[in-house]
C-alpha cells in the first residue's frame, strides 16, 4: 500500500523556467510534508516543508503548494536551473499528532532535469 | 556534507552471512532513523532510536536489528542475507523527531 505518490517517474525542463514536481498521499493522518534532493552516490538532502496547517511554504526559488482537500502537494523551482537536475523525494509524517515519532514514509521519486 | 556518517561505503558478501552496518549521526543529534532502498523503489524506512531507545518500527525483518549505543552512534545488524536484500541503506539522524532528518551517503550492500 503505497500512501505516499509520486506518478511521474522523471520531468525535463528548459533552464530559467518553472518545475513543478507533483505528490498525492492517501493518509489522511499524515500533517507534515517534506521534499528531499538526491543526488548520485549521496543521501537525500532536505529542501523545504509544509505542515497541514498551511497551504503554502517558499524558502528562495523553491515554494511547496498543500491542497489537503485534494491530499495533493507540489514543488515548484523558479527559476530552474540545470543544477537542479536530481532525484526529488516527497515525504509525509504525522507528526502534530504524534504518532510517527519522526517515521517519514517516502514516495518513489521524480527524476528532474534541467536542460541548459 | 550533511554530517552523518555512514560506514561501510559499499558492502559485498555471499547469501547467508552477517554484516554490520555502521553509523555516526550528526553532533548534537538525539535520533537515528535507517532506511532501505532497493532498486527502484522509495526509501522504505526500517527503524528508529532515539536517545538509545527503540521509538518505532517499520517493515523491518526479523533478521534485522539495530541499536544505538550511549555515544550515539547506531549500527544496523543483517543477518542470514538473502539477495533479496541487497540494497542501498540510509542512515539519518535529527535533533528531535520533530526536525528534518538529515541523511549520511548510505551503504551500498550486495548480497551475491
Amino acid at each position: 500500500d503505497q500512501q505516499v505518490k509520486q506518478n511521474s517517474p522523471s520531468l525535463s525542463v528548459q533552464e530559467g523556467r518553472i518545475s513543478i514536481l507533483n505528490c498525492d498521499y492517501t493518509n489522511s493522518m499524515f500533517d507534515y510534508f517534506l521534499w528531499y534532493k538526491k543526488y548520485p552516490a549521496e543521501g537525500p538532502t532536505f529542501l523545504i516543508s509544509i505542515s497541514s496547517i498551511k497551504d503554502k511554504n517558499e524558502d528562495g526559488r523553491f515554494t511547496v503548494f498543500l491542497n489537503k482537500s485534494a491530499k495533493h502537494l507540489s514543488l515548484h523551482i523558479v527559476p530552474s536551473q540545470p543544477g537542479d537536475s536530481a532525484v526529488y523525494f516527497c515525504a509525509a509524517s504525522a507528526y502534530l499528532s504524534g504518532t510517527s515519532y519522526g517515521k517519514l514514509t517516502f514516495g518513489q521519486g521524480t527524476i528532474l532535469t534541467v536542460h541548459p | 556534507d550533511s554530517g552523518v556518517t555512514q560506514t561501510p561505503k559499499h558492502l559485498i558478501t555471499a547469501t547467508g552471512q552477517r554484516v554490520t552496518l555502521r553509523c555516526s549521526p550528526r553532533s548534537g543529534d538525539l535520533s537515528v532513523y535507517w532506511y532501505q532502498q532497493s532498486l527502484d523503489q522509495g526509501l522504505q524506512f526500517l527503524i528508529q532510536y532515539y536517545n538509545g531507545e527503540e521509538r518505532a518500527k517499520g517493515n523491518i525483518l526479523e533478521r534485522f536489528s539495530a541499536q544505538q549505543f550511549p555515544d550515539l552512534h547506531s549500527e544496523l545488524n543483517l543477518s542470514s542475507l538473502e539477495l533479496g536484500d541487497s540494497a542501498l541503506y540510509f542512515c539519518a539522524s535529527s535533533v528531535t523527531v520533530f526536525s528534518p532528518l538529515h541523511f549520511g551517503n548510505g551503504t551500498r550492500l550486495t548480497v551475491t
